[in-house]
């Protein structure tokens, strides 16, 4: 079964639009957690936003802000104003405790394209 | 503060081969995790050390093996290489006592199998 799905393979945005990018997720574990990663051309996967499962509020970093909504088991990643250098892939992860130790599940992700 | 590095950037091999992979994780972090991304799809995690021991496995068959060094570097070995083992190779590390395990990457190793 799909842990987590991101139903969007590619987006195009107009620059300086905001944007939501899809995550939803499964997991029977009551103390989970969910981060979102960017993935530029170059490869490097990096690090944007985390957000617990007991956080009551939803994350923020700077420009990128996750709108989570436990009951719907969606987390949402949503980028204001997005800009051109924000053109890269996205993925959304989700920390699962598993065995003994925590696993990092991950979507498929989601291509944004930025249009100037 | 230098963070994960991985050596090399890109590799091509024939099949049947063995490949070794490297990874130096970012400065105060003792837990290396490895993931292998195919293209168009996103990572999937390998395994994961700490202690110099295997702490957790994905669904990788044996071909796959790992190892820690007391320096909290990290080694991925691949033997008799497939078609299907081309891919980018990542290398995560995380602080084990860390707030919420963030883990952080390096570049990743593209693996070409010809």
């Amino acid at each position: 079964a799909q842990k987590i799905t991101q139903t969007q393979p590619g987006m195009f945005v107009q620059e300086k639009e905001a944007v939501t990018l899809d995550c939803t997720y499964d997991t029977s574990d009551p103390s989970y957690g969910l981060f979102w990663y960017k993935q530029p051309s170059s490869g490097e996967m990096i690090f944007l936003i985390y957000q617990g499962s007991y956080d009551q509020q939803n994350a923020t970093e700077g420009r990128y802000s996750l709108n989570f909504q436990k009951a719907r088991k969606s987390a949402n990643l949503v980028i204001s104003a997005s800009q051109l250098g924000d053109s890269a892939m996205y993925f959304c992860a989700m920390r699962e405790y598993r065995g003994s130790n925590y696993q990092l599940i991950w979507g498929a992700g989601t291509k944004l394209i930025i249009k100037p | 503060d230098a963070g994960v590095t991985q050596s090399p950037t890109h590799l091509i091999k024939t099949r049947g081969q063995q490949v070794t992979l490297r990874c130096s994780p970012k400065s105060g972090h003792d837990t290396v995790s490895w993931y292998q991304q195919a293209l168009g799809q996103g990572p999937q995690f390998i395994f994961q050390y700490y202690e110099e021991e295997e702490r957790q496995r994905g669904n990788f068959p044996d071909r796959f093996s790992g190892h820690q060094f007391p320096n909290y570097s990290s080694e991925l070995n691949v033997n008799a290489l497939l078609l299907g083992d081309s891919a980018l190779y990542l290398c995560a590390s995380s602080w084990t006592s860390g707030s919420y395990n963030e883990q952080f990457f390096g570049p990743g190793t593209r693996l070409t199998v010809l």
